[in-house]
């Protein structure tokens, strides 16, 4: 059964600081891997989708990698700022022909002014 | 611009109770999902279609049904409300399986 796991569940960082999100899943034959942004109270919102032949993808300051061999993802924040202040999940879709999306279960992240 | 709404934002009911739920898409997205967030669970799948007439049970489905007679509604019905069921309820709506899924704000559904 795929599970999906993202460490750490929480993280504060100063402002303008780079940093790294993870993400791990137990079985590497994945379709996809999506990462999203939740902000309290709402719903989620998505931030990259990287097909499983892709490495990476790459939107303004945001960068994410796969390594499905390893099974694991990354989220790298570039100059974070207050505003980026969220929780960030990853989710990976099975390689069968369902639409089905395995979530994490989150990294709440702070960016400190 | 096209957006997914659902309604209401929050309810209270009682145990016992038939609830329904709504979603509304208006992005033309043949795929819909309804899925419920809890603490400790991480978002987890209930229904999901394909299009009109076509619904599918998901992960946590027991309690739970869904209609669908056109393309941009798929409403979620709790048949007989249980305390369990209190959670936070999010519709999701993709035009394929390689476009991301877009989510509504979701419900916050409380059950006394």
């Amino acid at each position: 059964k795929q599970e999906v796991t993202q460490i750490p569940a929480a993280l504060s960082v100063p402002e303008g600081e780079n940093l790294v999100l993870n993400c791990s899943f137990t079985d590497s034959a994945i379709y996809n891997l999506q990462w999203f942004r939740q902000d309290p109270g709402k719903g989620l919102t998505s931030l990259l989708l990287i097909q499983s032949s892709q490495r990476e993808q790459t939107s303004g300051r945001l960068n994410a990698s796969l390594d499905k061999s390893s099974g694991r993802s990354t989220l790298y924040i570039a100059a974070s700022q207050p505003g980026d202040s969220a929780t960030y999940l990853c989710a990976v879709s099975r390689p069968d022909s369902s639409y089905k999306l395995i979530f994490g279960s989150g990294t709440r992240l702070l960016v400190r002014p | 611009d096209a957006e997914i709404t659902q309604s209401p934002r929050h309810k209270i009911t009682e145990t016992g109770r038939q609830v329904t739920l709504a979603c509304h898409q208006t992005w033309n997205h043949n795929n819909m999902f309804w899925y419920r967030q809890d603490l400790g669970h991480g978002l987890r799948l209930i229904h999901y279609s394909y299009g009109v007439q076509d619904t599918n049970k998901g992960e946590v489905s027991d309690g739970y049904s869904v209609s669908r007679s056109n393309t941009e509604d798929l409403p979620l019905t709790l048949e007989s409300a249980a305390s369990s069921q209190t959670s936070v309820y999010f519709c999701a709506s993709s035009a394929g399986r390689d476009q991301p899924q877009h989510f509504g704000d979701g419900t916050r559904l409380s059950i006394l």
